[in-house]
């Protein structure tokens, strides 16, 4: 049981490239996040997903799009990478059953665009 | 959302139980009081749950006040693998989003 698994771990991205990262979880987890946390920062909420097929906005979506086309795995996009887009990224799944049940996050995608 | 406060930083000396205060005033009486923590370089961690009586697991014990706008969190024997940011969260249980605050940086010193 690998829990949730973020793809790739480190990536360097120069300004206007484009990339994918991709979130896997093993635990048939209804809700799927991301979200990403820049220096000595909280974690900010980009994008979610309460199902396969669905996505929503959270605070922080410009930029980012996002996919779900399975109920495994979450996608998220960036389309032309800016140097504002330099973070780590956290993909957390939770399951539907319980309406309190804990989110549990990968290790994180840590991108630089230069 | 309810709004909360949290000391930007704490100390504590290894082995001494540790007390993370929370504000939340704003609290509406159907959200639960969910704590994470996050150690260096991994993502957030759940630690703990509760909606207005006090909880106890394996990590820690959740206290919360009576009028539900405050909330600590105990770490009944700091040691140097609980340095991390701690952060709580009100969250309402038929609400999709999660959303986390600067939480609190706590430095165990040994």
């Amino acid at each position: 049981n690998a829990g949730v698994t973020q793809t790739p771990k480190f990536r360097v991205l120069k300004t206007g490239q484009s990339m994918t990262l991709l979130c896997a979880q093993d635990m048939n987890h209804e809700y799927m996040y991301w979200y990403r946390q820049d220096p000595g920062m909280g974690l900010r909420l980009i994008h979610y997903s309460v199902g396969e097929g669905t996505t929503a906005k959270g605070e922080v979506p410009d930029g980012y799009n996002v996919s779900r086309l399975k109920k495994q795995n979450f996608l998220l996009g960036l389309e032309s990478a800016a140097p504002s887009q330099t973070s780590v990224y956290f993909c957390a799944s939770r399951e539907l059953t319980g309406d309190n049940s804990p989110l549990h996050f990968g290790n994180g995608t840590r991108l630089t665009v230069t | 959302d309810a709004k909360t406060t949290q000391p930007n930083s704490m100390e504590s000396n290894e082995e001494e139980p540790v007390h993370l205060p929370c504000n939340h005033s704003t609290i509406s009486g159907t959200d639960y009081i969910h704590w994470y923590r996050q150690l260096p370089s991994q993502g957030p961690e759940y630690v703990i749950h509760g909606l207005t009586s006090n909880v106890n697991n394996r990590m820690a014990s959740l206290a919360i006040a009576e009028d539900r706008k405050s909330s600590t969190l105990i770490l009944h024997r700091a040691t140097l693998r609980d340095a991390a940011v701690y952060y709580c969260i009100p969250r309402r249980a038929s609400y999709d989003k999660v959303i986390f605050g600067p939480g609190t940086s706590l430095s165990v010193i040994p």
